[in-house]
């Protein structure tokens, strides 16, 4: 089965800085690549997301990259704010989301006022 | 739109009974719906996938007889825990995705935590 991979588990930016999580997939067929917040005690909630046949998307302050070939998909978010700390999940799924999700780790992310 | 509503949001019982959880879609139909399972600052492991008017689908090493998910409608998932035991706490979540959706995401519940006395 899918295997995914996240680094690193914590990670403490300044804020206005930059804050970027990667992640790895074993399972070359996985096509679908979404990022989810969760807050603690609540939902996860989307982000973004990325499917194979795009290289990067980008939403505002935040933008997500993937690599087929090197098997790995990245998080970036600019300008962080407080507001941004929380805990992040990658995850890849087949069929372009309608199957299961395999998560990662999650890292928990700390924005330093 | 596309809320995932789950309840109870919190439940505490005396070990060796049951507690069911429900997975409700408000505004859309869920042909499929996922159940998970987080244990303090782990990440979501798939218990199960249930699919509306079929049997569900475990993940390797979920005891299918102890978890009991019932998918009974296009809105309405159960997951029943039963004969519940102290390591049987933890933070259960269902997701939902919305039937003929052009974009297949899963929504996710507010999740219900399970503590066993």
């Amino acid at each position: 089965g899918e295997n995914v991979e996240q680094h690193p588990s914590t990670l403490s930016v300044q804020e206005g800085d930059s804050a970027v999580i990667k992640c790895t997939y074993s399972d070359s067929a996985s096509n679908y690549f979404p990022w989810y917040k969760q807050e603690l005690g609540k939902r996860p909630q989307l982000i973004i997301d990325i499917r194979s046949n795009v290289g990067e998307k980008k939403d505002q302050r935040i933008a997500v990259t993937l690599n087929k070939t090197a098997k790995h998909f990245s998080l970036h978010i600019t300008e962080t704010q407080p507001e941004d700390s929380a805990v992040y999940f990658c995850a890849a799924s087949f069929n372009f989301g309608n199957e299961k999700l395999t998560f990662g780790t999650g890292t928990r992310l700390t924005i330093i006022p | 739109g596309a809320v995932v509503s789950q309840h109870p949001s919190w439940v505490i019982c005396k070990s060796g009974t049951s507690v069911k959880i429900e997975c409700r879609s408000l505004d859309f139909q869920a042909t499929t719906m996922f159940w998970y399972r987080q244990f303090p600052k782990q990440s979501l492991m798939l218990m199960a996938t249930s699919n509306e008017g079929s049997k569900a689908t475990y993940e390797q090493g979920v005891e299918k007889d102890k978890f009991l998910i019932n998918h009974a409608s296009l809105t309405l998932s159960t997951l029943t825990v039963t004969s519940a035991h102290p390591e049987d706490s933890s933070f259960y979540i269902c997701s939902a995705i919305p039937a003929g959706a052009a974009k297949n995401i899963q929504y996710f519940g507010a999740g219900t935590r399970l503590s066993v006395l």
